[in-house]
């Protein structure tokens, strides 16, 4: 199994550009997860999706943020314009049924962001 | 809200020493307790879980216990190796109405030392 896959794994772009996080969760999984991880708040939810349809996005920061699901193989995370405080390493992770209890999420190696 | 508090860091022990890594938690309903261990480079693994009240969670050696009265789920291990060095997370989740989210604490780096 190739586990979760991110890309890019690096990205480094100016300040007002747009930026595309991708993810490829494990095949049969039914839930996908956007995280952020950064040093002053740790890591942090953005958003999850069930079975491609977006379920809870209280986590988003703001508009400049928006994430897609168009099929179950595949999830964009995009930034537009994107900010110095932006940066960051995002995670996607996925899990069979979603459940916290009886499931496991499984984490992909992250994208790093710098925004200069 | 849900929240959850772990020891700072960096921690840095010589091998075969003894670990703790503190962890407590503040939840609204009945968490489920976890540990995910994030190695150099890679994304987050879960390393082990408890799911009620007294509940040990152990694995590679490592093990937590669930207390409720303490609201924690602090991490032991008896004798650490340096392919323990990692980051380690403490997180707890609670199911709500389909509603299915962990919380995350911010971390605590371990570092091993021959």
């Amino acid at each position: 199994d190739a586990g979760v896959i991110q890309s890019p794994r690096h990205e480094v772009t100016e300040m007002g550009q747009e930026v595309t996080l991708r993810c490829k969760p494990i095949s049969g999984h039914d839930y996908l997860f956007w995280y952020r991880q950064t040093m002053m708040r740790g890591l942090e939810l953005l958003i999850y999706f069930n079975n491609n349809v977006p379920i809870d996005d209280s986590g988003m920061p703001e508009d400049r943020f928006s994430a897609k699901m168009p099929n179950a193989s595949f999830s964009t995370l995009k930034i537009q314009p994107s900010e110095p405080r932006d940066s960051a390493v995002y995670f996607c992770a996925s899990s069979l049924k979603g459940g916290v209890v009886t499931d496991t999420q499984y984490f992909g190696p992250g994208t790093r962001l710098t925004v200069l | 809200g849900d929240s959850v508090t772990q020891m700072e860091g960096p921690v840095t022990l010589s091998e075969e020493a003894f670990l703790t890594i503190n962890c407590t938690y503040t939840a609204t309903g009945y968490p489920s307790l976890f540990w995910y261990v994030q190695y150099p480079g890679e994304g987050l693994q879960l390393l082990l879980k408890a799911t009620k009240a007294d509940d040990k969670g152990s694995n590679k050696g490592f093990e937590a216990t669930y207390r409720k009265e303490t609201t924690s789920f602090h991490l032991e291990k008896g004798s650490v190796q340096v392919s323990d060095s990692a980051v380690y997370f403490c997180a707890l989740g609670v199911s709500n109405f389909g509603n299915e989210k962990l919380t995350f604490g911010t971390g605590t780096r371990l570092t091993i030392i021959p």
